[in-house]
């Protein structure tokens, strides 16, 4: 069965500080896998997502930036947080649409 | 581009009270549409997958429906551990790689 791993699960980290959120998963090759960020009290806004090995798409113009490294590894990174930048942060994974996505279980980022 | 509504924003019920959830997006025509459970501090987890005008599935005391313009999420009898937010989701349509366009959500409420 497939899976979908995500962490860490909580990062309080200051603002200038660098960030590296990783996604990983199981069970399946060549997945569609997105980032997305949950502000709160609002839905899911898409930042990337990627087709394939070192292929990313970036739908929002920001701060952060994305990597596939391998095929079923998916890295958000920044170089220095801002304080817009807190939010959840969830992975997911797709093979096509036909059956939705699998999320992980997302990452709370506070900025400070 | 799509935009995916949902109503009411935040909806509170007794327990045992049926009622109904709205998602409906402004680019009509069918693609299909999901639903997902979030719970607090979880990623979403998927529910149904509809893609034809008067589908219905259900799970337990959920049912989806389907027309052309909009989804509903029947729920009878909730109980409290129902309470959750739910989340409807759209393909975003064209070459999507399978991008989907959220809602905000519905933040369900069940009292004992």
């Amino acid at each position: 069965s497939q899976t979908i791993h995500q962490w860490p699960a909580t990062l309080v980290q200051p603002v200038g500080s660098p960030l590296s959120l990783e996604c990983t998963v199981e069970g399946t090759s060549n997945p569609n896998l997105y980032w997305y960020r949950q502000a709160a009290g609002r839905g899911l806004q898409l930042l990337f997502y990627s087709v394939g090995i070192g292929q990313i798409s970036s739908e929002v113009p920001q701060n952060l930036s994305a990597s596939r490294p391998q095929d079923r590894q998916f890295i958000l990174s920044s170089k220095k947080l801002l304080l817009s930048d807190s939010g959840f942060y969830l992975c997911a994974w797709a093979r096509g649409i036909v059956r939705g996505y699998t999320f992980g279980s997302g990452t709370r980022l506070t900025v400070v | 581009e799509d935009q995916v509504t949902q109503s009411p924003e935040a909806l509170r019920l007794q327990e045992g009270e049926s009622s109904s959830l709205n998602c409906s997006y402004t680019v009509s025509g069918l693609r299909g549409l999901f639903w997902y459970r979030q719970d607090p501090g979880k990623g979403p987890e998927f529910l149904f997958t509809l893609y034809s005008a008067g589908e219905e599935k259900e799970k337990e005391r959920l049912k989806a429906t389907l027309t052309k313009k909009e989804s509903f999420l029947h729920i009878t009898a909730p109980k409290p551990e129902d309470s959750a937010t739910y989340l409807c989701a759209r393909p975003a349509g064209g070459t999507s790689y399978g991008k989907l366009t959220f809602g905000q959500g519905t933040i369900l409420t069940v009292h004992p």
